[in-house]
């Protein structure tokens, strides 16, 4: 069957560090994956897209990687802040009509 | 630029109760979504449309409809509204392989 799986459910870490959070899939083929941040009561925001043939992409403290051989993204938050703290959700895009498949999320804690 | 705009922001109904939720683009999208979330669940695609006058199921269709007069507007409509309903509806909107853009979503209670 098809999966989305997001590393942990939530995710704690200290201000200053580096957040890593994990997407992986099976049974998915995507053209491009997309990472987007949800604040509680509101609608998911776009962080970043990266498409099956690149490996990296990067904005501002924001560093994505895709790798299509392990079936796997990781996202990673530098130098991280209390404001980083939100739910990511990774979302697959097969191409086609742009319809995403969306992970179930994990929920970011930046601790002061 | 409003952006996504959808209505209303909250809704209770009741079992067996019909309802339209409303959501509006102006950024001449062609691509238009619908989404439920519910609790510690990612979005699963309800219909989607690819321009005026077409659209298509997703994920989980069952007890839905949707209709596309207009590049603006994709209303979601519940026939006979089931607890199962219970969730939050978001409309997204995008252009190309590209970010789709969300609106702040409608929370739904059926009782």
């Amino acid at each position: 069957s098809q999966k989305i799986e997001q590393n942990s459910e939530a995710l704690n870490i200290q201000e200053g560090k580096t957040a890593t959070l994990t997407c992986n899939y099976t049974n998915y083929s995507p053209a491009y994956l997309q990472w987007y941040r949800q604040d509680p009561g509101r609608g998911p925001v776009f962080l970043l897209l990266i498409r099956e043939n690149e490996k990296e992409k990067r904005k501002e403290r924001l560093k994505v990687t895709f790798d299509t051989t392990l079936k796997q993204s990781l996202f990673h938050i530098t130098a991280s802040q209390p404001a980083d703290s939100a739910t990511y959700l990774c979302a697959l895009g097969l191409g086609g009509a742009n319809n995403l498949f969306f992970g179930t999320g994990t929920r970011l804690t930046v601790i002061p | 630029n409003a952006g996504v705009t959808q209505t209303p922001k909250f809704r209770i109904l009741k079992i067996g109760q019909s309802m339209t939720l409303q959501c509006t683009q102006d950024m001449n999208h062609n691509y238009m979504y619908w989404y439920r979330q519910d609790p510690g669940m990612g979005l699963k695609l309800i219909y989607y449309s690819v321009g005026a006058g077409i659209t298509d199921k997703g994920e989980v269709p069952n007890g839905y409809n949707v209709s596309r007069s207009t590049t603006e507007d994709f209303p979601l409509r519940l026939e006979l509204a089931a607890p199962s309903q219970t969730s939050v509806y978001f409309c997204a909107s995008t252009e190309g392989h590209n970010e789709q853009f969300f609106g702040p979503g409608t929370r739904l209670t059926v009782l």
